[in-house]
């Protein structure tokens, strides 16, 4: 079963504007990563964070978790062309922690 | 840097025929994944492997098996391909000692 949903399944903004996605899941994580993943490629893992943070940033990448709502947040600021892709969010599971769940993905595009 | 590869990029099978799909990494990753990616439905686990030759069902292992002889080479089989096998295979892994997966290129298998 699909642990992660995000939301939106899709979003189109112009170039230099911030772009935030968001993930919901099921059941307690140990920690909660996103992954992106250009056309037709595979994924590249963005960044992770652990049940016990609150938030963390990666260059123009922030990702909020709340743990209480079982939701975590994906914020691109000053969005770039290159940009465009598809983002998923993925939790592990407590049992069996080496597989990760995936959401069904953002599909991102950015306008030039 | 983990290199991931897969055998094929495009793959076109007819109903029916024995299918392999391969995946070879070169980081000495103990764990290998392969998925399937589909439209709506995000990335599903279909097996999962810790060691050589040990294997583990993810989520939709139906009408799939794996192979692991050596600790580099993952191979997927469709022992009898159907239509409903027509997806996107992803290949991935994982060191022990780290949470991040490292995700080939993908193979695009239609079934006709």
């Amino acid at each position: 079963s699909q642990q992660g949903e995000e939301d939106p399944q899709a979003l189109s903004i112009q170039e230099g504007e911030n772009a935030t996605m968001n993930c919901s899941y099921k059941t307690s994580i140990n920690n909660l990563q996103w992954y992106r993943q250009n056309s037709g490629r595979g994924l590249v893992h963005l960044i992770l964070i652990r049940s016990n943070e609150r938030e963390k940033h990666s260059g123009r990448l922030r990702v909020t978790l709340d743990t209480s709502k079982k939701s975590s947040s994906l914020l691109i600021t000053a969005s770039r062309a290159a940009d465009t892709a598809s983002y998923f969010c993925a939790t592990d599971r407590i049992q069996g922690a080496q597989k990760l769940v995936f959401g069904q993905g953002t599909r991102l595009t950015i306008n030039p | 840097d983990v290199k991931v590869t897969q055998s094929s990029r495009y793959l076109v099978k007819r109903t029916g025929e024995k299918v392999f799909l391969e995946c070879v990494q070169d980081m000495d990753h103990e764990n290998m994944f392969w998925y399937r990616q589909d439209p709506g439905l995000g990335l599903r686990l279909i097996y999962f492997s810790y060691d050589v030759k040990m294997k583990e069902k993810g989520d939709i292992p139906e009408g799939y098996s794996v192979s692991r002889e050596k600790k580099e080479r993952f191979s997927l089989i469709l022992e009898s391909a159907s239509t409903n096998q027509t997806s996107m295979y992803l290949c991935a892994t994982l060191r022990d000692t780290e949470e991040t997966q490292y995700f080939g290129p993908g193979t695009r298998l239609l079934v006709l």
